[in-house]
């Protein structure tokens, strides 16, 4: 069936750091792909998506490219802040079913 | 704010309880979500609707039941609760539900089971 891995956490970095958190998926053909973030005590949303292979998407410095051979969708910021704290989601759906998520990946930011 | 409405926001009730989770979707929407997120299991799917029809089916209890109403906001039925169901409950909507839609949360039912 379908699945997403993401990396385990906590990751924890020092403000400005790079980050990369890593999201692979197990689909047939060609699912969408999104990340979510859920910041302490609110709700899930949506950071960005990708419809199809070789895509980007892009959000408040964030990027994330759909790689098809690889089958990966990885998350990455050049300059974190510690406003970014938060758990990081990664999922995929695929033909009108509802979203598979990843077990989410606990980014902690210090300055 | 999504546009996705869910309450209560806090729900305090007593093992072998019922209690209803109400959800409006963002306006315009046909396909609504209902998920459970709990430490130990994550994210989990239990049910979708697509303009009042069940349309998806996941790792959804028998003691649990949903509806989606003419008017689209759907309710949760939680019953016979047990302590494992003290959880997060969050609502989703999409347009139409097909691939590539976005799915937009509401900010979840804190559910606890005493």
């Amino acid at each position: 069936g379908n699945s997403v891995t993401q990396m385990e956490g906590p990751v924890t970095l020092s403000e400005e750091a790079f980050l990369t958190i890593n999201c692979t998926y197990t689909a047939t053909g060609y699912p969408s792909l999104f990340w979510y973030v859920q910041y302490p005590g609110e709700g899930l949303q949506l950071l960005l998506k990708a419809t199809k292979a070789d895509d980007k998407g892009s959000n408040k410095g964030f990027e994330a490219t759909y790689r098809k051979e690889t089958t990966s969708f990885h998350l990455e910021k050049g300059s974190v802040q510690v406003s970014d704290s938060a758990v990081y989601f990664c999922a995929l759906t695929k033909a009108g079913t509802a979203l598979i998520f990843g077990k989410g990946t606990t980014l902690s930011v210090s300055s | 704010d999504s546009g996705v409405t869910q309450t209560p926001k806090h729900l305090i009730t007593a093992t072998g309880q019922r209690v209803t989770l109400r959800c409006s979707p963002r306006s315009g929407d046909l396909s609504v979500y209902w998920y459970q997120q709990s430490l130990d299991q994550g994210l989990q799917f239990l049910i979708q609707y697509y303009n009042g029809e069940e349309r998806a089916k996941g790792n959804i209890l028998e003691r649990f039941s949903a509806q989606q109403f003419p008017d689209l906001h759907s309710e949760l039925n939680l019953s016979s609760l047990e302590l494992g169901d003290s959880a997060l409950y969050f609502c989703a909507s999409s347009v139409d539900g097909s691939t590539g839609n976005t799915i937009y949360f509401g900010e979840g039912s804190w559910l606890t089971v005493v």
